[in-house]
């Protein structure tokens, strides 16, 4: 069984660098067809997401982070990665990794879920 | 970027009613379409896949129907732990994106 965890900073300072991974277990993120992906969601509101990755490397970002975001993939083969740079308040939310399962070139759902992280941008 | 528009954005039952909820995307999205189910401080999991596919594990009281633009979430007969927030979500096209969600309370 999948079983995805976020971890990292809780709390990370204006205009700095917010950086989490997450520890796939049940799984290789490159070791299967999947992509990975990335989505938050700000304390009370919707969900956006973030962007993805493939096992090959090759990436997929929201434009609405203009240029800030970075998806990566461990060597280990059992974690992802994000970064965010120039954080500001309003990155503040729960931070959740996901597989993404597809069935044809369009048809993506994401499952299973870490449980989230909620990462605070505050000095 | 393609916007899904949820319909309500809240609404109150009762243990054993029908439940709809809608979602409108402002393109034809075919049948790429996601329902989610988060309950309160949980990540969202995935009920109904491709419009109408019930993901495995999910009880048959759940359903999809739709096709380009409009679709339909309906719980047949609403069980307690069935209150929570549902979203919608295309993978159409990337930016992938979610409706601003719909939350089902105890009237």
């Amino acid at each position: 069984q999948v079983q995805l965890q976020e971890s990292g900073p809780g709390l990370v300072k204006p205009s700095q660098t917010l950086s989490l991974t997450c520890t796939v277990s049940g799984a290789s993120t490159r070791g299967d067809t999947y992509y990975w992906t990335w989505i938050r969601q700000p304390a009370g509101k919707g969900l956006e997401w973030i962007g993805r990755i493939y096992v090959s490397g090759s990436t997929n970002y929201n434009p609405s982070l203009k240029n800030r975001v970075t998806i990566s993939l461990g060597t280990s083969m059992k974690q992802l990665f994000l970064e965010l740079t120039s954080v500001t308040a309003a990155d503040t939310a729960v931070y959740y990794c996901a597989r993404v399962r597809h069935q044809d070139p369009r048809m993506y759902w994401f499952d299973p879920w870490g449980p989230g992280i909620l990462v605070t941008v505050s000095s | 970027d393609i916007q899904m528009t949820q319909s309500p954005s809240s609404l109150s039952a009762s243990v054993g009613d029908r439940v709809t909820i809608t979602c409108r995307a402002s393109h034809s999205i075919s049948n790429y379409l996601n329902w989610y189910q988060q309950k309160r401080g949980r990540a969202p999991k995935v009920l109904i896949y491709a419009a109408s596919s019930l993901q495995g594990g999910v009880p048959s009281r759940f359903s999809g129907s739709g096709s380009g633009t409009d679709f339909t979430l309906t719980i047949s007969s609403l069980q307690p732990e069935d209150f929570a927030t549902y979203y919608c979500q295309q993978s159409y096209s990337t930016p992938w994106t979610f409706g601003q969600g719909t939350m089902v309370d105890l009237k």
